[in-house]
C-alpha cells in the first residue's frame, strides 16, 4: 500500500502495553480502519475512525489524528492469541487501500 | 465466521491457465470486494461490485476479469497465468455502496499457486 507506513515486525511481552503506528496520505482521506489478521487467515475488522481522537474498545483502542495523517492502534494486557498482523487500511475516496501490515509477536 | 463463502480454498494450477474463483456475500450485502494477498505484499484491492455493476477498480491487470451476478453471488476470473499470479485471493462484503464508514467483511480466501 503505497499510501500507508506502518512497521514491519514488533515484539512485546505477554501482558504488557504495544502501540502499533501508522501514516498514510491526506488527500482523499476518508476514514481509517485497523484489521486483525493470523496468518493464513482472513482479515477481521478491529476499529474505524473518522474524526480526531480515540475509540476505545476493550483492550484495544485507536487513535486518529487527520492533521497529521497519523493512527495508532493500542493493545493493552497483551495474550499470546494476540500475535498476528495488524492492517492499517486507508479509505481514499471510495476504496480501501491496506498497509503492508505490521507482525505482531507476544512472547510470554 | 463471517458469513461470507468463497470456493475453492486451494487451487493448484499450471502457467497459462484460466481459473474462476467464486464468493458469496453475506446475507444482505450488496457489494463485493475482491483482493489479492502476495507473500511480500499487503491487501491490494482488486475490484469491487454494487448490486451487479461494476463500482471501483484498484490495480486490477487485463488478465483479470470479475462479475457479480443476479444472486448477488461474484466471480473473478484469473486468465493467462503467471507464476507471479500466486497468492491469497480474498473477496470481502459489505451492506453499503462505498468503502467508507462500514466494515467489509472478508471470506477464507483461495489460495492459488501456478506451477
Amino acid at each position: 500500500g503505497q499510501n500507508i507506513d506502518q512497521p514491519t515486525e514488533m515484539t512485546a511481552t505477554e501482558g504488557a502495553i504495544v502501540q502499533i503506528n501508522c501514516t498514510y496520505q491526506t488527500s482523499g482521506f476518508n476514514g481509517l480502519f485497523w484489521y486483525q489478521q493470523h496468518a493464513g487467515e482472513a482479515p477481521t475488522f478491529l476499529s474505524y475512525n473518522v474524526l480526531d481522537g480515540l475509540e476505545e474498545k476493550g483492550r484495544f483502542s485507536s487513535f486518529l489524528s487527520r492533521s497529521k495523517g497519523y493512527s495508532y492502534l493500542l493493545l493493552k494486557e497483551l495474550q499470546m492469541k494476540d500475535s498476528a498482523s495488524y492492517l492499517c487500511a486507508e479509505v481514499v475516496t471510495d476504496k480501501l487501500i491496506f498497509g503492508t501490515g505490521t507482525r505482531l509477536q507476544v512472547f510470554p | 465466521d463471517s458469513g461470507v463463502t468463497q470456493t475453492p480454498k486451494h487451487l493448484i494450477t499450471a502457467t497459462g491457465q484460466r481459473v474462476t474463483l467464486r464468493c458469496s456475500p453475506r446475507s444482505g450485502d450488496l457489494s463485493v470486494y475482491w483482493y489479492q494477498q502476495s507473500l511480500d505484499q499487503g491487501l491490494q484491492f482488486l475490484i469491487q461490485y454494487y448490486n451487479g455493476e461494476e463500482r471501483a477498480k484498484g490495480n486490477i491487470l487485463e488478465r483479470f476479469s470479475a462479475q457479480q451476478f443476479p444472486d448477488l453471488h461474484s466471480e473473478l476470473n484469473l486468465s493467462s497465468l503467471e507464476l507471479g499470479d500466486s497468492a491469497l485471493y480474498f473477496c470481502a462484503s459489505s451492506v453499503v455502496q462505498g468503502a467508507a464508514s462500514y466494515e467489509q467483511y472478508f471470506g477464507p480466501g483461495t489460495r492459488l499457486t501456478v506451477t
